[in-house]
């Protein structure tokens, strides 16, 4: 159980275009998602927590106009990189916390991989 | 400092050793504990969740809290090399959770 889908698992895409990166949970409603930012050998970096219904809750530094986020249902969240720039690639990871609980554990998707060019 | 501290390695041992993971955390507020595994190009996957002081054991693995010295760890048993994967402490504090920087492990056959 507590699987958490994403996709796409990579992208590669030309400065200046948006990306919409989709992720699911599929066997558990989640209230609450994250979405996470990975560079090479570093640990996870949190950018934004997004509640199911309203406005996403961003992390300091994370500009909320250039990563867009939306938690329409229970089971979908999305983040979408506007005007994506070669600094902007990055591997990005979501998770969704099972449970109603602020300690609940979180379960991850396998991440998408965005290059821009 | 940071909030949790975590050896990055990377750590190497043959086939079959046990292997022993730790981090230490300054915030005595944090009192659930996880471990992730990552392998390579994946998203973390949840190993171990543990809330108190004390050992939980899963097949190979046991995660050990002892929050009287802010230390946690996480032994693994028998190794196999498809244990080989970057290992994460994290532990939860308001609904975030907070992660070691991983230590990678290699397991060599």
């Amino acid at each position: 159980g507590a699987v958490v889908s994403q996709h796409p698992s990579r992208v590669i895409c030309k400065s200046g275009t948006s990306v919409k990166i989709e992720c699911r949970s599929l066997d558990f409603q989640a209230t609450t998602m994250f979405w996470y930012r990975q560079f090479p050998k570093k640990s996870l970096m949190l950018m934004a927590t997004s509640n199911e219904g309203s406005k996403a809750t961003y992390e300091q530094g994370v500009e909320k106009d250039k990563f867009l986020i939306n938690h329409a249902s229970l089971t979908l969240s999305t983040l979408t990189v506007t005007s994506a720039h070669p600094e902007d690639s990055s591997f990005y990871i979501c998770s969704a916390r099972e449970g109603g609980g602020l300690d609940q554990p979180q379960h991850f998707g396998d991440g998408t991989r965005l290059s821009i060019l | 400092q940071k909030e949790v501290e975590q050896d990055p390695g990377p750590l190497s041992v043959p086939e079959g050793a046990i292997v022993s993971l730790n981090c230490t955390y300054s915030n005595s507020a944090f009192q659930y504990f996880m471990w992730y595994r990552q392998y390579s190009r994946k998203g973390p996957e949840l190993l171990m969740y543990t809330y108190s002081s004390g050992n939980k054991e899963d097949g190979r693995f046991t995660a050990q809290v002892d929050k009287s010295s802010k230390y946690i760890s996480l032994f693994i048993r028998d190794s196999q090399p498809s244990d080989s994967a970057t290992y994460l402490c994290a532990m939860s504090r308001g609904g975030k959770l907070i992660f070691g920087q991983g230590t990678e492990l290699s397991v060599k056959p």
